[in-house]
């Protein structure tokens, strides 16, 4: 178990551009959540997925965001035509759908938009 | 809709003292509640959980009791060290909903 992986670790881009993430959950785990973290902010949930599914969206997730989780495994988010109020950590975390089962977080993708 | 309140940092303490950081919860149903801690320059982790009122999480010396009459959930530890210097996060969960969390807390622990 290598625990929760995302890439890129660090992204810098212009105001404009389109930027894409991408996220590896622990193997065995079904469900997928998106959240953003500003700073001194606590996590703030985007959007999550069990299997292939997208199941809920925060209305956080603006029409400029897409997230995809095509086979159930690996899953990116795209923000096309990025804001300077797009500047965050990106933080992704997988669980398994038994019970009440704990979300487990990867270390998250910092981006800012100059 | 269920929203998480907890003291605001920064904390700062010396070796070995005492820590208390303060959590209370507004939600619907019966959540679970967490404390999450994130080092610095690394991610978040789950430090400890509770699922059912009166339970208590501990780990790594730290404990938490869910308290369903004061709807609480305090972090303390009786001894701390430089080690825990991070943000801590409480967090609640109901059902299947996605994590809630509060603002989280700063430790700074001086030597």
């Amino acid at each position: 178990d290598t625990g929760v992986s995302q890439d890129p670790r660090h992204k810098i881009t212009k105001r404009g551009q389109n930027v894409t993430f991408r996220c590896d959950p622990i193997s065995e785990h079904n469900r997928l959540y998106w959240y953003r973290q500003t700073l001194g902010q606590g996590p703030e949930f985007l959007t999550y997925f069990q299997n292939e599914a997208q199941l809920e969206k925060s209305r956080l997730l603006s029409d400029r965001f897409s997230a995809e989780r095509p086979k159930g495994s690996f899953s990116t988010l795209e923000i096309q035509r990025t804001e300077q109020g797009d500047s965050a950590m990106y933080l992704c975390a997988s669980s398994s759908s038994a019970g009440k089962d704990t979300q487990y977080f990867g270390p998250g993708t910092r981006l800012t938009v100059l | 809709g269920n929203s998480v309140t907890q003291m605001e940092g920064p904390v700062t303490l010396s070796e070995e003292a005492f820590l208390t950081i303060n959590c209370t919860y507004t939600a619907t149903g019966y959540p679970s509640l967490f404390w999450y801690v994130q080092y610095p320059g690394e991610g978040l982790q789950l430090l400890l959980k509770a699922t059912k009122a009166d339970d208590k999480g501990s780990n790594k010396g730290f404990e938490a009791t869910y308290r369903k009459e004061t709807t609480s959930f305090h972090l303390e530890k009786g001894s701390v060290q430089v080690s825990d210097s991070a943000v801590y996060f409480c967090a609640l969960r109901s059902g299947n909903t996605p994590l809630v969390f509060g603002k989280g807390t700063r430790l700074s622990v001086i030597a």
